[in-house]
């Protein structure tokens, strides 16, 4: 199975902040990552689709990048709305594989 | 409006077997292809398996660690998504949810999930 190492686990950020999730894939996956944001007792929010491309409704502060096999996911400037768990899903080979979250969390 | 209404949670107990149901509405169903997704308490989410679409034959993939014990299907005329689930064990305990997708990964319409406890 293709591993999806995410990290930072956890996040603390001030509001206004640019910060930055990664996630490294153990295989090549091209472009064909995800990132989720999942709010507490929510289901999870596609944000950014093929590796950069922004789903339909997400705030244009969101942004995904690729770099090799690492891969990311950028707010340029953080809202507290943003406050959440994010997740990378790889979808290049079965079986799919999500990072293992990072929590975004006020300093 | 698209919308994902997953129903048939509950408490099973190790061994046992439950069907979840997953709603659609709001689309044309057979264009879709459809996954499920569990996320045990406090954990990321899990990939469990895809059904494709019409074009695609409607044939299905299963993460490994379920292959054999879940089964997914559709009822293209209810407009219906199904995951069986047999032999369940403590560790299939999650929330389960059904996502749509334009491609065979789950896209931006996910149901709001169905807890699922197994235990004795």
């Amino acid at each position: 199975d293709i591993q999806m190492t995410q990290s930072p686990s956890s996040l603390p950020a001030s509001l206004g902040d640019r910060v930055t999730i990664t996630c490294r894939a153990s295989q090549d996956i091209g472009n064909y990552l995800r990132w989720f944001q999942q709010k507490p007792g929510k289901s999870p929010r596609l944000m950014i689709y093929g590796a950069t491309n922004l789903a339909a409704g997400v705030p244009s502060r969101f942004s995904g990048s690729r770099s090799g096999s690492d891969y990311s996911l950028t707010i340029s400037s953080l809202e507290s709305e943003d406050m959440a768990d994010y997740y990378c899903l790889q979808s290049k080979e079965s079986p799919f594989t999500f990072g293992s979250g990072t929590k975004l969390e006020i300093k | 409006e698209v919308k994902l209404l997953e129903s048939g949670g509950g408490l099973v107990q190790p061994g046992g077997s439950l069907r979840l149901s997953c709603a659609a509405s709001g689309f044309t169903f057979t264009d879709f292809y459809m996954s499920w997704i569990r996320q045990p308490p406090g954990k990321a989410p899990e990939w469990l398996g895809v059904i494709r679409n019409k074009a695609n034959g409607y044939t299905t993939e299963y993460n490994p660690s379920v292959k054999g014990r879940f089964t997914i299907s559709r009822d293209n005329t209810q407009n219906i998504l199904y995951l069986q689930m047999n032999t369940l064990r403590a560790e299939d305990t999650a929330i389960y949810y059904c996502a749509r997708g334009a491609t065979v990964a789950p896209g931006g319409y996910w149901g709001q999930g169905v807890m699922v406890t197994v235990s004795s």
